[in-house]
C-alpha cells in the first residue's frame, strides 16, 4: 500500500520569507499524482498544486512550487513571500493510476505552518 | 466553482444515538468520498462511492454505513454513534475520468462531538 510521510507536524516562516514544506512518499507504481492541499483554520480544504509523475518538470502556482524528485520519491512544497493568508494545515497526497481504485487519494498527516509578522 | 456542502459545521450527539452526516455536490461529479480527520493523523478514508448506489471501504470502515440514492447526495451514518467517533469529517468529490487529474473538492467539514 502506498504511504505519505510529512516529517515536520510544524513549520513557521517569517512573512515575506521562504518556506519548504516536506513530503516523501512509498509507491511501485510509475504513474502517479501528487497534490498539496492547504486547509486555512476553520475553512475548506483546498488544492494548492499537483504534479503529474510523468512530467520532469517542477510544477509552479505563482508562488507556490515543488520539488519533484521521482527517484527519491521526495515532494516538497516551496513558499516564497511567505503571506499572513498562508497560515494553515498543509497535507500532502498520493494518487496512483493503476486502474482500479485509481481515484482515491492517501494523504499525509499534515504540516501546520504558521506566518510571523 | 465546484461547491460542496454539508449539512451540519457542529453536532453534538449522545452515544448509542443513530448519526446521519449529508453532503450534496453540485458539479455532477461522480465520485465522492467520506473523510474522518483527527489530529496528528492526518485525513482516512472511511468509505467512497464512484455512482449512485455504489460503495467501497476505505481504510477506516467499522462503526459507518453509507448511502448514495442520488449522484449529488452522499450521507455517512454512524449506526450506534461511540465516543471514539467525535471527530471533524469531511466530504469530497471528483469526477471519476483519469483525464481529469481527479482533483478533489472538498466540503467546509462537520465537527462531530459524541457524549
Amino acid at each position: 500500500a502506498q504511504t505519505v510521510t510529512q516529517s515536520q507536524p510544524e513549520m513557521s516562516v517569517q512573512e515575506a520569507e521562504t518556506v519548504t514544506l516536506s513530503c516523501t512518499y512509498d509507491t511501485s507504481e510509475s504513474d502517479y499524482y501528487l497534490f498539496w492541499y492547504k486547509q486555512p483554520p476553520s475553512r475548506q480544504m483546498i488544492l494548492v498544486i499537483r504534479q503529474e509523475a510523468y512530467k520532469q518538470q517542477n510544477a509552479t502556482e505563482n508562488r507556490f512550487s515543488v520539488n519533484f524528485q521521482k527517484a527519491a520519491k521526495s515532494f516538497s512544497l516551496k513558499i516564497s513571500d511567505s503571506q499572513l493568508g498562508d497560515a494553515a494545515m498543509y497535507f500532502c497526497a498520493y494518487r496512483d493510476n493503476s486502474g482500479g481504485s485509481n481515484y482515491k487519494l492517501t494523504f499525509g498527516k499534515g504540516t501546520l505552518l504558521t506566518v510571523n509578522p | 466553482d465546484v461547491k460542496v456542502t454539508q449539512s451540519s459545521r457542529y453536532l453534538v450527539k449522545r452515544t448509542g444515538e443513530k448519526v446521519f452526516l449529508e453532503c450534496v455536490q453540485d458539479m455532477d461529479h461522480e465520485n465522492m468520498f467520506w473523510y474522518r480527520q483527527d489530529p496528528g493523523l492526518g485525513l482516512r478514508l472511511i468509505y467512497f462511492s464512484y455512482d449512485v448506489k455504489m460503495k467501497e471501504k476505505g481504510d477506516i470502515p467499522e462503526g459507518y454505513s453509507v448511502s448514495r440514492e442520488k449522484k449529488e447526495r452522499f450521507s455517512l451514518i454512524l449506526e450506534s454513534a461511540s465516543t471514539n467517533q467525535t471527530s471533524m469529517y469531511l466530504c469530497a468529490s471528483s469526477l471519476f475520468s483519469p483525464l481529469s487529474r481527479n482533483e478533489q473538492f472538498f466540503g467546509p467539514g462537520t465537527r462531530l462531538t459524541v457524549l
